[in-house]
């Protein structure tokens, strides 16, 4: 297992473009998460799936945003018609359902800019 | 999820312990005092976390306090390559989410 990948490592795009980025949790783990993280500051939450259904969506993910779990495998986060505040490190993470803390392992992230 | 308070900043000198705080003393009885640490332009690394009891395992020690208000990260033989921003968060276990504030900028310095 070579733990969660995240793909593309690096996007550039024009700003009013649609963009998609990959996560390939650890395969056994049944939840799976996205943060988004600018510069100097720490991630932020943005949502979360337990196997193929989202359970929670942070304010910060605006309808112009949208993630999937189809078949609780890998999962997809789109950003339709970028803006410049977009432009942010956006993370993977993902974690099994344990009752004793959840230890979540975490991506290299996708760096997107948008100009 | 309870809010936590770590300093900005802190030096330790390589192969000396590195003692790094934190206080969360909103911190609800489900919640699990997690750490993570963020090597510059990687994704975040757990590194450990606990409930109530002192933890460890082969990166760090966990040190909660009784009242469980704050806690204390210590790496006991710091190097150059722990040279990170280490964040304390406060988490239930339910979701597993986690809610990073600004975190401790550890240098470790020759």
């Amino acid at each position: 297992d070579t733990g969660v990948s995240q793909d593309p490592r690096h996007k550039i795009t024009k700003r009013g473009q649609n963009v998609t980025f990959r996560c390939d949790p650890i395969s056994e783990h049944n939840r799976l998460y996205w943060y988004r993280q600018t510069l100097g500051q720490g991630p932020e939450f943005l949502t979360y799936f337990q196997n193929e259904a989202q359970l929670e969506k942070s304010r910060l993910l605006s309808d112009r945003f949208s993630a999937e779990r189809p078949k609780g495998s890998f999962s997809t986060l789109e950003i339709q018609r970028t803006e410049q505040g977009d432009s942010a490190m956006y993370l993977c993470a993902s974690s099994s359902r344990t009752g004793m803390g959840t230890e979540a392992f975490f991506g290299q992230g996708t760096r997107l800019t948008v100009v | 999820d309870a809010k936590t308070t770590q300093p900005t900043s802190m030096d330790c000198a390589e192969g000396r312990a590195a003692n790094l705080p934190c206080n969360h003393s909103t911190i609800s009885g489900n919640e699990y005092v997690y750490w993570y640490r963020q090597i510059h332009s990687q994704g975040p690394q757990y590194i450990i976390h606990g409930l109530k009891n002192n933890e460890t395992n082969e990166m760090a020690s966990l040190i909660i306090t009784e009242d469980r208000k704050s806690s204390t990260l210590i790496l006991p033989h710091a190097t150059l390559r722990d040279t990170a921003v280490y964040y304390c968060i406060a988490g239930s276990s339910n979701t597993g989410k986690l809610i990073f504030g600004q975190g401790t900028t550890l240098q470790v310095k020759p």
